[in-house]
């Protein structure tokens, strides 16, 4: 079984503030690691795919980066807005098979 | 451009009863998946399909989970007889390649009385 690690696993932050959090992986293997946003009721919604190490995405006020060689990825979000509320899931894939971890909860209080 | 679309969107049926669970793929994706979610064990993979041959179902939990891709625009997940314990929501996912990022449906979500 693959251990996929995510932390915190909630969090709560002020408007406006930034803030980030932690995906840890197993650093062999590895084939690709994967950001999702999944807000309540609703399907899960590709963020990032990242493949190199050093690698570093940006979509918006949301960014992330990957350390294979550690097995750790942060995703960061800037300037926190209410809509950015939602669950983020990370997968790690390795072995042709995608791994979850149980995800950080994100709630934004304005 | 249709996401990948899943029916029913609910299903609440007794133990015993056959369920069926049905799955339209992004035009195109080579991959499909089948995702189950629960509150205890979050996100799991249960099966996925490359160009319609399953690759790896060592997630499906035991022999009353079955799953079909009989061609590159629809699949199904069966399964019989069904059991509360298999109450979940479950997702259907495609991308057009391995590393590609995954399109999800908007889930079933299954009842099992």
């Amino acid at each position: 079984i693959l251990n996929v690690e995510q932390s915190p696993q909630s969090l709560h932050v002020q408007e406006g503030d930034s803030t980030n959090f932690t995906c840890s992986f197993p650093s062999s293997n590895f084939y690709a690691l994967h950001w999702y946003r999944w807000e309540t009721a609703k399907s899960p919604e590709a963020l990032f795919v990242m493949t190199l190490n050093g690698d570093e995405k940006k979509k918006g006020r949301i960014s992330a980066t990957l350390n294979t060689k550690e097995g750790y990825s942060y995703l960061y979000i800037k300037g926190s807005q209410p809509e950015d509320s939602a669950t983020y899931l990370c997968a790690f894939d390795g072995n042709e098979k995608l791994t979850f971890g149980t995800g950080t909860r994100l709630t934004i209080i304005p | 451009d249709a996401g990948v679309i899943q029916s029913p969107r609910h299903e609440v049926t007794e133990m015993g009863q056959e369920v069926t669970l049905r799955c339209k793929p992004i035009s195109g994706h080579d991959y499909l998946f089948w995702y189950r979610q629960t509150m205890m064990r979050g996100l799991e993979l249960l099966i996925y399909f490359n160009n319609n041959v399953p690759i790896d179902d060592s997630g499906m939990p035991e022999d009353r989970f079955s799953a079909k891709m009989p061609n590159a625009s629809f699949s199904t997940l069966k399964i019989q007889p069904s059991e509360p314990r298999d109450s979940a929501v479950y997702f259907c996912a495609s991308s057009l390649r391995e590393t590609q990022p995954q399109h999800f449906g908007d889930g079933t979500r299954l009842s099992i009385l």
